[in-house]
């Protein structure tokens, strides 16, 4: 079964707006992850939290992580219309060093 | 350098015919490698992983097969395709951050029609 379920399905914002992405999962986690999927290409790592983490930054890039809640969320401060694709977050390690992936948010900004 | 290759982009095979897709790395050893199956629109459902030459686990039941014939390939196969074979397939292995924490490196994936 899925671990990870991002929300919202889609999203549509302009240019420069901020964009917030959310994520859920249902078990104990050792890290969560974040990546981007450009349309027919493969994943690209994003960014990395661990569970004793609380908010993590990289460039235009912010991951909060509520393990009582079991949710964490990804922002992309002013966006550009290169940030369009698909954003997945993944849970893990499990066994055999698995990532269980979430269903993604597809991402539209528009110029 | 650490790369990740995997082929060919793109595949179109009649239902019945036989699969064979490859994935290979280069400038690691002994790496942990994994089969995605993503559907249009959907997220990636885990197919196969391996820690080792010859070591396949299966995480669904499915009408395919993986193999790891090298330390740094890994191969997914069917003998015969279904309809329901149609996906994105994708590569990917486990590469060690900092602090010990594991990621995944992509290839850049096949899609593949069965018609």
């Amino acid at each position: 079964s899925q671990q990870g379920e991002e929300d919202p399905q889609a999203l549509s914002i302009q240019e420069g707006e901020n964009a917030t992405m959310n994520c859920s999962y249902k078990t104990s986690i050792n890290n969560l992850q974040w990546y981007r999927q450009n349309s027919g290409r493969g994943l690209v790592h994003l960014i990395l939290i661990r569970s004793n983490e609380r908010e993590k930054h990289s460039g235009r890039l912010r991951v909060t992580l509520d393990t009582s809640k079991k949710s964490s969320s990804l922002l992309i401060t002013a966006s550009r219309a290169a940030d369009t694709a698909s954003y997945f977050c993944a849970t893990g390690p499990n066994q055999g060093g698995k990532l269980i992936f979430g269903q993604g948010t597809e991402l539209s900004v528009k110029p | 350098s650490q790369t990740i290759h995997q082929w060919p982009a793109t595949l179109v095979q009649p239902v019945g015919s036989p699969l064979s897709l490859e994935c290979t790395v280069e400038g690691t050893s002994n790496p942990n490698l994994y089969w995605y199956r993503q559907a249009a629109g959907r997220g990636l459902q885990l197919l196969f992983y391996s820690v080792g030459i010859g070591q396949i686990s299966s995480e669904v039941p499915q009408n395919l097969s993986a193999s790891r014939p090298q330390d740094r390939q890994f191969i997914l196969s069917s003998k015969k395709l279904l309809l329901s074979d149609s996906g994105f397939y994708l590569c990917a292995w486990s590469v060690l951050y900092r602090q010990g924490d594991h990621g995944y490196t992509f290839g850049s994936g096949t899609r593949l029609t069965v018609v």
